[in-house]
C-alpha cells in the first residue's frame, strides 16, 4: 500500500514537500516513482529514485526545482517541490517500480492534490 | 519531451474488440520493446495492465493484450465489457532514464 500526503494550496514560488509511506511490502527493494496529473489531463513521470536511492531522475520540466528522496527506514519516499508554478498543478501519484524492463508501475498510491494559485 | 501519441478516444459494444494505438519514435516506442499500458477509471489510481510490450500481470484478464509495429505500440482488449470503460495510457521508456506517457484514450463501451 501506498499513501501519499502534503498535498495543498500554495503560492507561485513557494515549496512544498510530499510524502508517500509505504506498507506490505519490502520499501527497500524497489526503485520508486512520482508520476503526476493535472486536472482533466493526462499522466506525467516526473522522478524516479533507485532502490538505495544513490540515484535519481527527472522530467525535464521539473529537474532543478523538484527533488526526489526516500528513508528506507521510514519506508517513505518524498517530493521536494520549490519555485512551484501554476503548471505544477496536479495529482501527484508516487508509484512502485515493478521491476520490468524500462520501468513500468504495478502499485499507485491514491494521490495528493497540489495547486499552485495565487 | 512531447507525450506519446494515442487516439483521443474509442468505443466498441460489448463483445466486441477495440485496439488503442500509441505512437511514438524510434528514440522511444521503436526503440527499446518496454511499453507498458495502465487503465484508469475516474476518480481512482491507474492500474497496470501490460508491460514489456506484451506481459500481463498476475490477474490481468487475457482478453488484454499488448503489441508493437516499428514505432506504434497497441492495446487490444477483445470480448469487451462494460468494467472495460475507462482511460487507457500508454508508456514507454525513452532513453537518458526518462519515461514518456501518452496522451491517454478514453474508451467508451457503447
Amino acid at each position: 500500500q501506498l499513501e501519499e500526503s502534503g498535498g495543498g494550496l500554495v503560492q507561485p514560488g513557494g515549496s512544498l514537500r510530499l510524502s508517500c509511506a509505504a506498507s506490505g511490502f519490502t520499501f527497500s527493494s524497489n526503485w520508486m516513482h512520482w508520476v503526476r496529473q493535472a486536472p482533466g489531463k493526462g499522466l506525467v513521470w516526473v522522478s524516479r529514485i533507485t532502490s538505495d536511492g544513490s540515484n535519481t531522475n527527472y522530467a525535464d520540466s521539473v529537474r532543478g526545482r523538484f527533488t526526489i528522496s526516500r528513508d528506507n527506514a521510514k519506508n517513505t519516499l518524498y517530493l521536494q517541490m520549490n519555485s512551484l508554478r501554476a503548471e505544477d498543478t496536479a495529482v501527484y501519484y508516487c508509484a512502485r517500480d515493478a521491476f520490468c524492463g524500462g520501468d513500468c508501475f504495478d502499485y499507485w498510491g491514491q494521490g495528493t492534490l497540489v495547486s499552485v494559485s495565487s | 519531451q512531447s507525450a506519446l501519441t494515442q487516439p483521443r478516444s474509442v468505443s466498441g459494444s460489448p463483445g466486441q474488440s477495440v485496439t488503442i494505438s500509441c505512437t511514438g519514435t524510434s528514440s522511444d516506442v521503436g526503440g527499446y520493446n518496454y511499453v507498458s499500458w495502465y487503465q484508469q477509471h475516474p476518480g481512482k489510481a491507474p492500474k497496470l495492465m501490460i508491460y514489456e510490450v506484451n506481459k500481463r500481470p498476475s490477474g490481468v484478464p487475457d482478453r488484454f493484450s499488448g503489441s508493437k509495429s516499428g514505432n506504434t505500440a497497441s492495446l487490444t482488449i477483445s470480448g469487451l465489457q462494460a468494467e472495460d470503460e475507462a482511460d487507457y495510457y500508454c508508456c514507454s521508456y525513452a532513453g537518458r532514464y526518462i519515461v514518456m506517457f501518452g496522451g491517454g484514450t478514453e474508451l467508451t463501451v457503447l
